[in-house]
């Protein structure tokens, strides 16, 4: 069985300010996908990054980054310099064992305010 | 352009009634899924379709019927609902049953009163 979560319910920055939001999985697959999805206030579900379970290296987009730790069953996510527009929920998720069956975790709401 | 798109966006019901809702996408993928989101945010996978295939059958009520004619379609019929299917419906699609990415649809926000 999968298991994602995440520890921080809800967080609330300060533009310009730096935030990291928590991942951690549980998975007995040696194989799995890492992904994080970001869900606006307008509802629809955006995908931002997917991660293999054998590629540690962190991986940088612009303001997002993404540290994944097999050690420490991580995948964490920052955003550096954070604006109002990244206002949303943000889930991580995996999919374990193929069949594409997404496991999401149970959502942080970040708040930026001006 | 849209890539994964959902009719109705709204939908409004009173308990008992049956309703569909409806899911086209134009990715040229072969897998899609159907996925609820409750009142907590909480999101689940309730189906998915690989080439008009059932893939993932989770433990879903039998009045949850998924139906795909053909690989960009997949439609999801609920009958008899209840007040607890009050929830926000989400479509998605992928190429590959396996690991890639899924993309998803506006969704669905059905109100059972």
């Amino acid at each position: 069985a999968q298991k994602v979560t995440q520890a921080q319910t809800e967080i609330s920055v300060v533009e310009k300010e730096d935030v990291t939001l928590d991942c951690v999985y549980e998975t007995r697959d040696t194989t799995y996908y890492l992904f994080w999805y970001k869900q606006p206030p307008s509802g629809e579900l955006v995908f931002l990054i997917r991660r293999n379970s054998f590629d540690e290296q962190n991986e940088i987009s612009g303001r997002y980054s993404w540290n994944f730790q097999k050690s420490t069953s991580s995948f964490n996510f920052t955003i550096t310099a954070s604006q109002v527009v990244d206002s949303a929920v943000y889930f991580c998720a995996l999919i374990g064992g193929g069949y594409g069956k997404l496991t999401f975790g149970q959502g942080t709401i970040l708040t930026v305010h001006p | 352009d849209t890539a994964v798109s959902q009719t109705p966006k709204y939908l409004v019901t009173q308990m008992g009634n049956d309703k569909s809702i409806k899911c086209e996408q134009n990715l040229g993928h072969d897998t899609m899924y159907w996925y609820k989101q409750d009142s907590k945010k909480f999101l689940k996978i309730m189906f998915s379709y690989n080439n008009k295939e059932l893939i993932i059958n989770e433990t879903v009520p039998n009045r949850f019927s998924p139906k795909s004619p053909d690989k960009a379609h997949l439609n999801l019929h609920i009958n008899s609902l209840e007040l607890g299917d009050s929830a926000v419906y989400f479509c998605a699609s992928s190429q590959g049953v396996a690991y890639n990415e899924q993309f998803f649809g506006p969704g669905t926000r059905l109100t059972v009163l």
